[in-house]
């Protein structure tokens, strides 16, 4: 237990759903972020949030949505995904954005049909 | 663009065997850190060196950090079944953003 809970732990969603990843950190920090995990390839960073500011866009399509109501809060919100954005979305969470260690957590596995 | 980079990308030895992973990164850094991440599940900090520092230890594990050489490597002592897992290297060249290699699988046989 990492401190950082995502839910759900696996999704399966059409290509013309809406569906929401969600992320809760119960450790104080200010810095949270969203990594996507695809098969033999590196984590890519996708978002970077600061006390609920988002400072960071890796150049993430616009059908990936990210919301960060408070700073123990982070969901990303999926629209008309592509067989492609199947992958592990991993969250993750530390102290500040310049910083020391991350904390992950377990992940959603999310399948696009 | 990837900074890090593990080599070798799969590793397999014997229980009781050393376990060394290394990793090569392109720009400065301020700290890089090494992560453990068992078969689809979350990442779990393992240890993190600064940029003036040129090794560290935590328990079985030993990292060093070679700034003129932008490497560094990750040592597991007296492998046990249960180290088994991917192992990952991220740099911090700052602004909050941790980029991280494509990992070595490490398979740890009893």
């Amino acid at each position: 237990e990492t401190g950082v809970t995502q839910t759900p732990r696996h999704l399966v969603m059409g290509m013309t759903n809406k569906k929401s990843l969600k992320c809760e950190q119960h450790l104080g920090h200010n810095a949270m972020y969203w990594y996507k995990q695809s098969a033999k390839k590196p984590l890519e960073l996708m978002f970077v949030y600061s006390l609920e500011e988002r400072v960071e866009n890796n150049s993430v399509p616009s059908r990936f949505s990210p919301e960060c109501p408070n700073s123990s809060h982070l969901f990303l919100h999926l629209h008309t995904l592509q067989p492609e954005d199947s992958a592990l979305y991993l969250c993750a969470s530390s102290q500040d954005r310049g910083f020391a260690e991350a904390f992950f957590g377990q992940g959603t596995r999310l399948t696009v049909v | 663009s990837q900074q890090g980079e593990e080599d070798p990308q799969a590793l397999s030895i014997q229980e009781g065997e050393n376990a060394t992973m290394n990793c090569s990164y392109k720009t400065s850094i301020n700290n890089l850190q090494w992560y453990r991440q068992n078969s689809g599940r979350g990442l779990v900090h393992l240890i993190l060196i600064r940029s003036n520092e040129r090794e560290k230890h935590s328990g079985r594990l030993r990292v060093t950090l070679d700034t003129s050489k932008k490497s560094s490597s990750l040592l597991i002592t007296a492998s046990r079944a249960a180290d088994t897992a991917s192992y990952f290297c991220a740099t911090d060249a700052g602004g909050g953003k941790l980029i991280f290699g494509q990992g070595t699988e490490l398979s740890v046989k009893p």
